[in-house]
């Protein structure tokens, strides 16, 4: 009973290094997303994936990449990190066909860029 | 441009008082909005609405929407410790797969 999946919970860089967060769901979801959540900021969508193919950015995409690697996995990566990406990301998933529908999150990955 | 508010965004009660969460939003042709309950981890689901006037219900909790003044409303009567929480409104744009979030509301429940 999986549900959504998210590598690594904490990680600490310094400024300049890379990394890249892993997401997987057992769901069979066609929608997967990234969020970002900073304190009293709510969660800002950072890129998303409708289906398996495609992505697209969302309100906070500078800095950031990701690859819809395939139905299940979709990853985000931090190619050169900065303090201001010092947040708590969530990767979410959804099965409801035109994003109308509640998401499923995983349980979030702490990161410090110092 | 779409965007979801919600207010107060704090809030500190004493377990048994009923409290109020409200949310407002402007989003073009609007389809549903959805309330999400976060404690330490993961946003959970709580309700979906998309219809005014219709209250759901689920426990000590219920839900309304008025989509004349745009907005939601969260209610939780007899409230307990477990109950706090930061509470998530987020609504989806039109013709996008995806949600727009609020800044959520920081519920404490004191005993």
């Amino acid at each position: 009973n999986a549900g959504v999946t998210q590598t690594p919970k904490f990680q600490v860089l310094k400024t300049g290094q890379s990394m890249t967060l892993q997401c997987a769901q057992d769901m069979n979801h066609n929608s997967m997303y990234w969020y970002r959540q900073d304190p009293g900021m709510g969660l800002r969508l950072i890129y998303y994936s409708a289906s398996e193919g495609t992505t697209d950015k969302g309100e906070v995409p500078n800095g950031y990449n990701v690859s819809r690697l395939n139905k299940r996995e979709f990853s985000l990566r931090l190619e050169s990190a900065a303090p201001s990406q010092t947040s708590v990301y969530f990767c979410a998933s959804s099965g409801i066909v035109g994003g109308t529908g509640e998401l499923f999150f995983g349980e979030g990955s702490r990161l410090t860029v110092l | 441009e779409d965007k979801v508010v919600q207010s107060p965004l704090s809030l500190v009660v004493h377990e048994g008082d009923t409290v109020t969460l409200n949310c407002s939003y402007e989003v073009t042709n609007f389809r549903s909005l959805l309330w999400y309950k976060q404690e330490k981890k993961a946003p959970t689901f709580l309700f979906m609405l998309t219809s005014s006037g219709i209250e759901k219900k689920s426990g000590r909790l219920s839900s309304i929407l008025d989509k004349k003044e745009l907005f939601s409303i969260l209610n939780i009567t007899a409230t307990q410790t477990g109950d706090s929480a930061v509470y998530l409104c987020a609504t989806p744009p039109w013709g996008a797969q995806k949600l727009v979030f609020g800044q959520g509301t920081r519920l404490t429940i004191n005993p």
